[in-house]
């Protein structure tokens, strides 16, 4: 069974700093990976998704990574501002034969940027 | 606007009554979904439904009923037999199961 890691859970930084927030996943035959951003009581957005093939996707200052193979994806976030304040969700969407093609998510990184 | 509504934003109910949850989208999407999402866990997966008059369970159906009649539109009925219903619960949609799933602003359910 496909389990999703997002560490750190809580992650505390001052405006214009880079970041780093990282995504593990135990099974690597993955289709593609997802990165939401939730806001405080809000339903999901969608950020980038990466297809299994591919090793980054970039979206103004985010940028996502892939590695399949050791099971990990990390999403950088470039000159933080206090609007990027969200949880940050990581999904893996599993093969049609693993898993039926659904999402699983990781429990979320806690983002708060500081002015 | 085209996206995903979701009603009411808040539902209070008493332990023992039955409860339906609205998700309507108009992305003319095939496929739809529910979760639910607990405080310090992540999205758990209730029902799918990739077409019309079609669904399967996710990996926490037990106590939840769904129906798809229409393109449009996926309820969730959260019945007397869940034991534990208070929750996020967050509806969404894709074009097809393989594509970005787009969600709904969700419903927070209080069963007191």
């Amino acid at each position: 069974k496909q389990e999703v890691t997002q560490i750190p859970a809580a992650l505390s930084v001052p405006e214009g700093e880079n970041l780093v927030l990282n995504c593990s996943f135990t099974d690597s035959a993955i289709y593609n990976l997802q990165w939401f951003r939730q806001d405080p009581g809000k339903g999901l957005t969608s950020l980038l998704l990466i297809q299994s093939s591919q090793r980054e996707q970039t979206s103004g200052r985010l940028n996502a990574s892939l590695d399949k193979s050791s099971g990990r994806s990390t999403l950088y976030i470039a000159a933080s501002q206090p609007g990027d304040s969200a949880t940050y969700l990581c999904a893996v969407r599993g093969s049609v034969e693993t898993s039926g093609s659904r999402l699983t998510f990781g429990e979320g990184t806690q983002l708060t940027v500081n002015p | 606007d085209g996206g995903i509504t979701q009603s009411p934003k808040y539902l209070f109910r008493k332990e023992g009554q039955n409860v339906t949850l609205s998700c309507e989208q108009n992305l003319n999407h095939d496929a739809m979904y529910w979760y639910r999402q607990d405080p310090g866990q992540g999205l758990r997966l209730i029902y799918y439904s990739q077409i019309v008059n079609d669904f399967q369970k996710g990996d926490i159906a037990e106590g939840y009923s769904v129906s798809r009649e229409k393109k449009e539109s996926f309820p969730l009925t959260v019945t007397s037999a869940q034991k534990n219903p208070t929750a996020f619960y967050l509806c969404a949609s894709s074009i097809d199961r393989d594509s970005s799933q787009y969600f709904g602003p969700g419903t927070r359910l209080t069963v007191t």
